[in-house]
C-alpha cells in the first residue's frame, strides 16, 4: 500500500523559512517520480514543482511562482522527500501535499500538512 | 501558463443521474489531463489520468474523453459517495496547472 506522510508544517512568520518532509512507504522510490502541489484553504491546488527518479538523474522543475525560493529534494537510502521553503510570504499559507508521480501524472497524494505564514 | 476552465462551477444533481463535467485548456495539452475528486477535509484522489484512462480501484462509473483542448469526465449514475468537488490537471507545459474545480452538490 502507497503511504506518503508530511511534516514538518506550523506557524512562520514573513521572511521566515520552513522545510518540510514526506515519509514515503509502500513502492520502490527511487523508480518514481515525486512532486509538491499546495492548495490555499478553499481554493484549486497548484502544482509547485517534481523532482525526476533515478533513471532521470533526479533533476527538478518547479513552477515560475516558487521558483528561487522552494527547493525540492529527496533522501534516497530513508525514502524521504523534502521541500524546503524560504522567504515565505502570507500568500504560501496552504495546505502542502506530496505524491508519488508516473512521470509528471500525480497518483497518490498524502494527507497534507498546514503551513501558515502569518506575524 | 496554461489556464484550465472548469464548467459548470456547481452542479446539482440526483442519485443515478448521468453527469458531465467539462475542462477547457487555453492551449493544445495533447492528451494530458487528469481528474481528481476531492471531499471536505480529504486530498485529492486520481480518478482518470491521461485524458481516458481509468486508475487503479476507480468504479467504472467514471469515464473521460476529449483531446486538444476540450476534455470532459462523466459520471454514468450518480451514488451518494460521488458527491464532492473534481479538479482537471494539465500535465502537457510547464507550469503545470489546476482547473478551479466543480462542486458537485446533491440537488
Amino acid at each position: 500500500e502507497v503511504k506518503l506522510l508530511e511534516s514538518g508544517g506550523g506557524l512562520v512568520q514573513p521572511g521566515g523559512s520552513l522545510r518540510l518532509s514526506c515519509a514515503a512507504s509502500g513502492f520502490t522510490f527511487t523508480d518514481f517520480y515525486m512532486s509538491w502541489i499546495r492548495q490555499p484553504p478553499g481554493k484549486a491546488p497548484e502544482w509547485l514543482g517534481v523532482i525526476r527518479n533515478k533513471a532521470n538523474g533526479y533533476t527538478t522543475e518547479y513552477n515560475p511562482s516558487v521558483k528561487g525560493r522552494f527547493t525540492i529534494s529527496r533522501d534516497n537510502t530513508q525514502n524521504i522527500l523534502y521541500l524546503q521553503m524560504n522567504t515565505l510570504r502570507a500568500e504560501d499559507t496552504a495546505i502542502y501535499y506530496c505524491a508519488r508521480s508516473r512521470y509528471y501524472s500525480p497518483d497518490y497524494w498524502g494527507q497534507g500538512v498546514m503551513v501558515t505564514v502569518s506575524s | 501558463d496554461i489556464q484550465m476552465t472548469q464548467s459548470p462551477s456547481v452542479l446539482s444533481a440526483s442519485v443515478g443521474d448521468r453527469v458531465t463535467l467539462n475542462c477547457k485548456a487555453s492551449q493544445n495539452i495533447n492528451k494530458y489531463l487528469n481528474w481528481y475528486q476531492q471531499k471536505l477535509g480529504e486530498a485529492p484522489k486520481l480518478l482518470i489520468y491521461n485524458t481516458n484512462n481509468l486508475q487503479t480501484g476507480i468504479p467504472s462509473r467514471f469515464s473521460g474523453s476529449g483531446s486538444g483542448t476540450d476534455f470532459t469526465l462523466t459520471i454514468s449514475s450518480l451514488q451518494p459517495e460521488d458527491f464532492a468537488t473534481y479538479f482537471c490537471f494539465q500535465h502537457n507545459s510547464w507550469p503545470f496547472t489546476f482547473g478551479s474545480g466543480t462542486k458537485l452538490e446533491i440537488k
